[in-house]
């Protein structure tokens, strides 16, 4: 059973436009929601992540908004840019970190 | 360095030979972490570290796998006997502490190929 859902699997946004990406849960004892931006050849790298206790955390051009009733949460990057092409993913935690698929982004110049 | 570093970058074995991958995680981080990353599937948890602590091995995906954690530092993943179902990135992560909100810094991983 997969327990984070994350959606699209790919994206194409043009230059200066929103990204979306959207994730669900199903545990409710996850307490911790991040977010990982991965490029090419890389490992992983913490972007951004939030507590259920919040409803919106914003970081740059980065934002997660959390919906705890709806048990879903999301994503924006606003003005993406070429450099944020990568693959996102979604993370849930209780004991450990469950990840969701994966998005591939890529943001057209 | 700063940073966790595995080796090999890459390998490419035979079906049926076993292998060893290494992590040197960050110096002073407590908790180190395994992951499997197979093509469309994200991050799948194998194996977890913390302190002197029993390993959470529950994620490991059969007996053929298994890994250590010497003098609380370098981890070694081996896989026995490989499949080329096991070809895949296998990433490597550590933290400070296993708290919940502890952030995981993950190396670049080991593409294992499986021919």
């Amino acid at each position: 059973q997969q327990q984070v859902k994350q959606s699209p699997q790919s994206l194409i946004v043009q230059k200066g436009g929103i990204s979306i990406i959207n994730c669900a849960y199903e545990n409710t004892a996850f307490d911790y929601f991040p977010w990982y931006q991965q490029f090419p050849g890389k490992g992983p790298a913490l972007l951004i992540a939030i507590r259920p206790d919040v409803s919106e955390k914003k970081e740059g051009r980065f934002t997660i908004s959390f919906n705890k009733s709806a048990k879903q949460f999301s994503l924006h990057i606003m003005d993406s840019q070429p450099g944020d092409s990568a693959t996102y993913f979604c993370a849930a935690r209780d004991d450990k970190i469950i990840f969701g698929k994966g998005t591939r982004l890529h943001i057209l110049p | 360095g700063a940073g966790v570093s595995q080796s090999p970058s890459n390998k490419v074995t035979e079906k049926g030979k076993d292998v060893e991958l290494r992590c040197d995680p960050i110096s002073g981080h407590t908790a180190l972490y395994w992951y499997r990353q197979s093509l469309g599937q994200g991050l799948e948890f194998l194996i977890y570290f913390q302190g002197n602590s029993a390993p959470d091995k529950s994620g490991l995906p059969s007996d053929r796998f298994s890994a250590e954690r010497t003098g609380g530092s370098v981890s070694t993943l081996t896989i026995q006997r490989t499949q080329q179902e096991d070809s895949a990135v296998y990433l490597c992560a550590s933290s400070r502490y296993s708290g919940r909100q502890d952030t995981q810094y993950f190396g670049p991983g080991t593409r294992l190929t499986v021919l």
